[in-house]
């Protein structure tokens, strides 16, 4: 089964610091999910990586896709106190159809940032 | 964007008790919906898929008839906890797929 590793586990930061997530798989990824929580609360979409090389941006937040698709960073510019959260990193199970919406997490990456 | 809505979100009941979780879509169709199950700093574990019209898909370990999934309709799938125990206790979450991954707001049931 396709497992994802993420690192770092947690992450301390002071205010207006850079700072990158990893997401690593076991398997080629048929596409990669970024989301954030808030303990207890639901996911907030963050970005859908799908292509080898591919790169998206949404304010300070990047994400990118390796050219093999078995590795995905998150990579924050100017960190912000409204970024602390849990960040994960998701990947569909199958290749297509409605299935394609079974996702596998990684562990999370816990980060605050101190202002 | 589409929205996956989740009712309730938080519940407390006592141990022995059934529970019922309403995961919706609410501006489209979803004939598969996915329930997940997260506890206390944890990442989210897949339990089971929902199929419209038809039984539940359940993932290793998951008990059956422990956690039933009804999908009665297109917009709506719930989840039964049924005689609740403490080790219950945890954050249940849903989502639905139209072209990405939708997911509701989450449960917290806490089982005293």
């Amino acid at each position: 089964s396709q497992e994802l590793e993420q690192s770092p586990q947690s992450l301390i930061v002071q205010e207006g610091k850079n700072l990158t997530i990893n997401c690593t798989s076991s398997k080629t990824l048929y596409g990669l999910y970024w989301y954030k929580q808030k303990y207890g609360e639901g996911l907030i979409f963050l970005m859908m990586l799908q292509k080898g090389g591919e790169e998206k941006s949404h304010e300070k937040i990047t994400a990118k896709l390796d050219e093999k698709k078995q590795q995905s960073s998150l990579h924050i510019t100017a960190s912000q106190p409204s970024h602390a959260g849990i960040y994960l990193c998701g990947a569909p199970t199958n290749a297509g159809g409605t299935s394609y919406g079974k996702l596998t997490f990684g562990q999370g990456t816990i980060l605050t940032v101190h202002p | 964007g589409a929205v996956v809505s989740q009712h309730p979100s938080w519940v407390i009941c006592k141990s022995g008790t059934s529970v019922k979780i309403e995961c919706r879509s609410l501006d489209f169709q979803a004939t598969t919906m996915f329930w997940y199950r997260q506890f206390p700093k944890q990442s989210l574990m897949l339990m089971a898929t929902s199929n419209e019209g038809s039984k539940a898909t359940y993932e290793q370990g998951v008990e059956k008839d422990k956690f039933l999934i009804n999908h009665a309709s297109l917009t709506l799938s719930t989840l039964t906890v049924t005689s609740a125990h403490p080790e219950d206790s945890s954050f249940y979450i849903c989502s639905a797929w139209r072209l990405e991954a939708f997911f509701g707001q989450g449960t917290r049931l806490t089982v005293v």
